[in-house]
Formats: structure tokens, sequence, C-alpha cells
């Protein structure tokens, strides 16, 4: 158990649509992560947040945007859905930044339909 | 931007057989840190690596820094078929603001 918890662990929905997915972070992590991986592909770097601010952004669609709440919890929004965002969505954690490991939830899979 | 290359992408060994799989940045790294991902499962932290040269064990698993700190390698002795899944290297970009992940080398272990 990495001390990540992802919500929910499975999504199904249509084209068009808007879903959220949510992280809660392992205690004492300041930092989350959000990453896309595609069928068989690598991790696609999405977004990071430390302590509530945004710290730094890979290749996030405008469709896509997250937010960090004082909880320290994050939440991954992506609208206007497509068929090509079916995957899978991790969530991460670290003390602070890139230079400590990271811990990551079981993931979101999402199927668009 | 940072690019973070692994080879081979995929792996087929015998039980037994010795692993390796290789690491490759574009760019200088302060550190590198290896994941390893089972099948459905989520990645999980292996080690990290920071001085150069640096030569790391875990029990069957061996970890290298390259000199240049520029290139990474894990070789597993004697594969098991709980080491099968995918093993991602990765690396801060020069901000330090992002970890780059290589593509990952996807190891298949046959009985």
């Amino acid at each position: 158990d990495s001390g990540v918890t992802q919500t929910p662990k499975h999504l199904i929905t249509a084209t068009g649509q808007r879903v959220t997915l949510r992280c809660s972070p392992r205690s004492g992590d300041l930092s989350v992560y959000w990453y896309q991986q595609s069928l068989d592909q690598g991790l696609q770097f999405l977004i990071q947040y430390y302590n509530g601010e945004e710290r730094a952004k890979g290749n996030i669609l405008e469709r896509f945007s997250a937010q960090q709440f004082p909880d320290l919890h994050s939440e991954l929004n992506l609208s206007s859905l497509e068929l090509g965002d079916s995957a899978l969505y991790f969530c991460a954690s670290s003390v602070s930044g890139v230079y400590q490991p990271q811990h990551f939830g079981d993931g979101t899979r999402l199927s668009i339909l | 931007g940072q690019q973070v290359m692994q080879i081979p992408q995929y792996q087929h060994v015998q039980e037994g057989e010795d692993f390796t799989t290789y690491c490759n940045s574009s760019t200088t790294l302060s550190n590198i840190q290896w994941y390893k991902q089972r099948p459905g499962g989520h990645p999980v932290f292996l080690i990290q690596l920071v001085k150069s040269g640096e030569v790391k064990k875990q029990k069957r698993l061996t970890f290298q820094f390259g000199e240049a700190k520029k290139n990474s390698s894990l070789h597993i002795t004697a594969t098991q078929t709980t080491d099968v899944g995918t093993y991602f290297c990765a690396g801060p970009n020069n901000a330090g603001n992002m970890l780059t992940f290589g593509g990952g080398t996807r190891l298949m272990v046959k009985p």
C-alpha cells in the first residue's frame, strides 16, 4: 500500500462528457503529480502541484485542468472527452519535489465509449 | 526538451537468465530513479542514484549511474517469474520541477 488513494478506480463515460478524478496523497507529502498512461505506453507527465500551487506543467491538454486543495488532496478535471482520452490516470505524491521518490496510487482507468 | 530513452522496449528471457535494461538521457541528470510496474499495477519506486559512477545492489538487482550522469542501467541476475513487469527510469529536468520517465522496458520471463 503506497498510501496514495485514487478514486474512482474505474470510470466509463461517453465522448463530450466531463469527469473528475480524485487523489489523496500520502500523509506528509506536499507534492502531487498527475500522469497519463495509455495502453502499453509510458508515463506522460501532466501536471504537478506543491502545497496548493501549480509547480510544473507537462503535455496537458487545455481540456484538462487540475487543482490542489488546502487539505492537499488533488482533483484532475477532464472535459469534452474524446476517445483518445481513454487511459490509466495515475496520481503520485512526494515529500516535496522531484528529487524525492514518488509514490503512486492504483490509478483511475478511464474508458470513453 | 529533455528526453529519456530506454532500450530494449521488450525483453523475453528464460527463467534463470540475466536481464539488463539501459537508460539514456539527453541531458546530465542530478539523479536517476528506477521504478517497477507489475502487470495491472502501479509504478513502485525501487531506488535512486545520485553520484557519478554510483553502483547500488538490491539482492539480484544491480543499478549503475554513468560517470557522465547521462546514462544508467539495471541488471537482474538469474531472473525469476516475480521479476515480470515494466521497468522505468526517470530523471529530473534541468529546472528541477518535472520528472521525465523513460518509455520503459517490459520484461517477460518464461518459466
